[in-house]
């Protein structure tokens, strides 16, 4: 069984196209995240909710809006999609107890052209 | 404050030798320190974590050393495998007010091992 599974796995579209990509978890975790990969391997946090309640929100376009229906799936959506979001994003989760272990999904590459 | 400082950017190893990468940080209100493992085109999985109240911790061939007057840590990988060939990151995390801080990571260091 998949921890964390992310929809899809690559997207490929236009600049100035909208696009969500979709996650969720099946470990019973309070807390979930998103985070960027860019070309050069880095992993920076983009948001971050627990129990459906956007705790942790870094510097991010407004073009990214994340959203929460339950705490089992964070979706993320990407509005005017420029060359620059291009990377990989992913979705993890933790418990809300510590050590706060983050599991993460298998990631979705986005091209954009 | 928030950085953690990883190197080497690059390792190579000869199969059976020992891969060390070392990250450095400076919040010391840093409570957690995981090491994730990312094979290409999979996402971070966890390796191996540790407390700052232990100065090692060893699972396996993997031991992470700690020192917390210094604000270093260390992955160390014994008889190291061309299966390990992998990007590595080390991170940190605090908490505050019983609420999860965020986990800051180390900029990764790609390691191959030849065979």
């Amino acid at each position: 069984d998949t921890a964390v599974s992310q929809t899809p796995k690559y997207l490929v579209t236009q600049m100035g196209n909208d696009k969500s990509i979709k996650c969720e978890q099946n470990l019973g975790h309070d807390t979930m995240y998103w985070y960027k990969q860019d070309s050069k391997k880095f992993l920076k946090i983009m948001f971050s909710y627990n129990n459906k309640e956007l705790i942790i929100n870094e510097t991010v376009p407004n073009r990214f809006s994340p959203k929460s229906p339950d705490k089992a799936h964070l979706n993320l959506h990407i509005n005017s999609l420029e060359l620059g979001d291009s990377a990989v994003y992913f979705c993890a989760s933790s418990p809300s107890s510590y050590p706060y272990e983050q599991y993460f999904g298998p990631g979705t590459r986005l091209t954009v052209t | 404050q928030q950085q953690v400082k990883q190197s080497p950017q690059s390792l190579i190893v000869q199969k059976g030798g020992i891969s060390i990468i070392n990250c450095a940080y400076e919040n010391t209100a840093f409570d957690y320190f995981p090491w994730y493992q990312q094979f290409p085109g999979k996402g971070p999985a966890l390796l191996i974590a540790i407390r700052p109240d232990v100065s090692e911790k060893k699972e396996g061939r993997f031991t992470i050393s700690f020192n917390k007057s210094a604000k270093q840590f260390s992955l160390h990988i014994m008889d190291s495998q061309p299966g390990d060939s992998a990007t590595y990151f080390c991170a940190a995390k605090g908490s505050r007010r019983g609420r999860s801080e965020k986990l800051v990571f180390g900029k990764g260091t790609k390691l191959t091992v030849n065979p």
